[in-house]
């Protein structure tokens, strides 16, 4: 069945650093790649999503790079933070049903002062 | 706007109790879904609706039961609890548009002994 890859599953980087996160995917139909953030004792929230018609999007210090032919996305997070430590997972609508979302096993990312 | 919330938060249940966690949405959302988080395996869905009175089976339906009589709530129900239950489970709504953020709750974290 299709799924998604997400790694690494945990990444530490000292604070200024720069972090990628990579999810491979099997299904060539997808359309819609989110990114969500998951702190410590609280729920999964949206921090960055890319649509199938372009192949990067930016919003500060977080980009996500998308290439369909390859089947990969990745998140960059530029100047870490701190407040940047969480666990990131991808996600992609199933080419079946896209009412549903498969998500990628996630990221703990540790950012070092 | 106080977004989705579950409740309760922590449960402790012996195996073979039932009980039912509730979610709520006061975002007018027509589509809400059930997923549960274990360590490693990200969220896995367990069952969703696409509208008030409706109802479908996820990834990991087996030992659950749903029900969404109101448009607004969304019960997840444990008949007889096991131990691999024991988990973290997270509820989500978004509304019907394509390429839509799911917002997701709190989390409540139960554990069956």
């Amino acid at each position: 069945g299709e799924n998604v890859e997400q790694h690494p599953s945990t990444l530490s980087v000292q604070e200024g650093d720069s972090a990628v996160i990579k999810c491979t995917y099997s299904d060539s139909a997808s359309n819609y790649f989110p990114w969500y953030k998951q702190e410590l004792g609280k729920g999964p929230q949206l921090i960055i999503d890319i649509r199938s018609n372009v192949g990067e999007k930016k919003d500060q210090r977080i980009a996500v790079t998308l290439n369909k032919t390859a089947k990969h996305f990745s998140l960059h997070i530029t100047e870490t933070q701190p407040e940047d430590s969480a666990v990131y997972f991808c996600a992609m609508p199933r080419s079946y049903n896209t009412d549903k979302l498969i998500f990628g096993t996630g990221t703990r990312l540790q950012v070092f002062p | 706007n106080a977004g989705v919330t579950q409740t309760p938060k922590f449960r402790v249940l012996k195996t073979g109790q039932s009980m039912t966690l509730l979610c709520a949405q006061d975002m007018n959302h027509e589509y809400m879904y059930w997923y549960r988080q274990d360590p490693g395996m990200g969220l896995r869905l367990i069952h969703y609706s696409v509208g008030e009175g409706t109802t479908a089976k996820g990834e990991v339906p087996d030992g659950y039961n749903v029900s969404r009589l109101k448009k607004q709530n969304f019960l997840l129900g444990l008949e007889s609890a096991a131990p691999s239950q024991t988990s973290v489970y997270f509820c989500a709504s978004r509304g019907t548009s394509l390429f839509v953020v799911q917002f997701f709750g709190p989390g409540t974290r139960l554990t069956v002994l």
